[in-house]
């Protein structure tokens, strides 16, 4: 089945900072998403994003589809943006979803 | 807004119970999933629904069983209970497939 790497697995920032995680996925995808896990373990949407680019304020996304990857820019972090980041691509034709392991971003004050 | 509702936040049960997480959307979606994540194991999907008393084993469908009844309702059911159930349990719902999944808040489980 189709597989799917974030990189780097933990990032730890200064408040201010700029960073960029990224996804990459083995096969062709018609879907993937991006989410953040809250401290309460709630996936919260950020982008869905099979191919372009996106922005959303700080945030922006961009899937080169045929190169396979995506990544996420996040400008000006703040404290309230740490928690975990998925990137997730279809597995199937009935839209179930295969996650990456995720990169766990610490911003620090 | 999109919802979707998971029955419990906290959840503590004993082995061997029969264990219903439940899970609601508002969205008149057509697929719905549940997962279980796990520290260093990830999401990993159990079972999925794509219609009404349709379902599909996942990846990990051991142990468990679902039912959709109501287009609206997906349960996830832990026949007999026991402690390498105590995990995350996430519900999503989406469309179609290739369309945008969402998730609900998530259940903690410990089985003890």
């Amino acid at each position: 089945g189709i597989q799917v790497e974030q990189s780097p697995p933990d990032l730890i920032l200064q408040e201010g900072a700029n960073s960029t995680l990224r996804c990459n996925f083995s096969d062709s995808v018609n879907n993937l998403q991006w989410f953040h896990q809250n401290p309460w373990g709630q996936l919260i949407n950020l982008f869905y994003i099979p191919s372009g680019t996106k922005q959303n304020g700080r945030l922006s996304a961009t899937t080169v589809a045929t190169e396979r990857y995506s990544l996420l820019y996040i400008s000006s972090s703040q404290t309230t943006d740490s928690g975990v980041y998925f990137c997730a691509v279809d597995g199937g034709s009935q839209g179930n979803l295969i996650f990456g392991k995720g990169t766990k971003l610490s911003v620090k004050p | 807004d999109v919802k979707v509702t998971q029955s419990s936040r906290y959840l503590v049960k004993r082995t061997g119970e029969k264990v219903f997480l439940e899970c609601v959307q508002d969205m008149d979606h057509e697929n719905m999933f549940w997962y279980r994540q796990d520290p260093g194991l990830g999401l990993r999907l159990i079972y999925f629904s794509y219609d009404v008393k349709m379902k599909e084993k996942g990846d990990i469908p051991e142990g468990y069983s679902v039912s959709r009844e109501k287009k609206e309702r997906f349960s996830l059911i832990l026949e007999s209970a026991s402690t390498n159930q105590t995990s995350m349990y996430l519900c999503a719902s989406s469309r179609r497939e290739y369309t945008e999944a969402f998730f609900g808040q998530g259940t903690r489980l410990t089985v003890v």
